[in-house]
């Protein structure tokens, strides 16, 4: 069965801390790892990575991938207030049709 | 603007009623989606849609169904069959080759 798992679940940081969060998958037929953020409603994307070891990046936040692992990271330096929310992990799969397969989220919270 | 519209953004519904939830897109997207979200736990699959008039069931299909008549229309109905239907709702749409999402804002369904 495909499965995403991100750790942590939850993190509690303050203002200028870096935090790493982790993504780790099991899908047959990978095509796309994507991450996105989600503070009220609507997530919104941030990074898709589809080769190992090439990093994003955008200002504070970047991303990379291991297809030999299976995992990846998002890091965020010099945290703000306006980085708490959620941070979804999707794999995109391609098992016959697309499909993207979800992680629970890790929620972070940025205090001042 | 290019963008995906769901409504109602709240709706309250009463046992054993059904309700249907719009979502519309203007990006000419191939594929929609929709998932569920509870609280504390990732994005779960309902329905998507590769092309008009076809769909698949996702993980948690029971108790709901979909139409896709139109290429920018993908409203799903919460039957009465649905045990624990009070969830965050999110549409979402997709190039059919291409891995990024874009989310709706969400409709927030209340069972009372």
């Amino acid at each position: 069965e495909d499965k995403v798992v991100q750790s942590p679940l939850s993190l509690v940081v303050h203002e200028g801390d870096t935090v790493t969060l982790n993504c780790s998958y099991e899908v047959t037929n990978f095509r796309s790892l994507l991450w996105y953020k989600q503070e009220k409603k609507a997530p919104t994307f941030l990074f898709m990575l589809t080769s190992s070891g090439i990093e994003k990046k955008s200002g504070r936040l970047s991303s990379i991938l291991d297809k030999k692992e299976l995992f990846s990271i998002l890091n965020i330096t010099a945290t703000q207030t306006g980085d708490s929310a959620v941070y979804l992990c999707a794999v995109e799969a391609t098992s016959g049709t697309y499909k993207y397969i979800f992680g629970t989220g890790t929620r972070l919270k940025v205090l001042a | 603007d290019g963008g995906i519209t769901q409504s109602p953004k709240y709706l309250f519904r009463k046992e054993g009623q059904n309700v249907t939830l719009s979502c519309e897109q203007n990006l000419n997207h191939d594929a929609m989606y929709w998932y569920r979200q509870d609280p504390g736990q990732g994005l779960r699959l309902i329905y998507y849609s590769q092309i008009v008039n076809d769909f698949q069931k996702g993980d948690i299909a029971e108790g709901y169904s979909v139409s896709r008549e139109k290429k920018e229309s993908f409203p799903l109905t919460v039957t009465s069959a649905q045990k624990n239907p009070t969830a965050f709702y999110l549409c979402a749409s997709s190039p059919r080759t291409q891995g990024e999402q874009f989310f709706g804002p969400g409709t927030r369904l209340t069972v009372l």
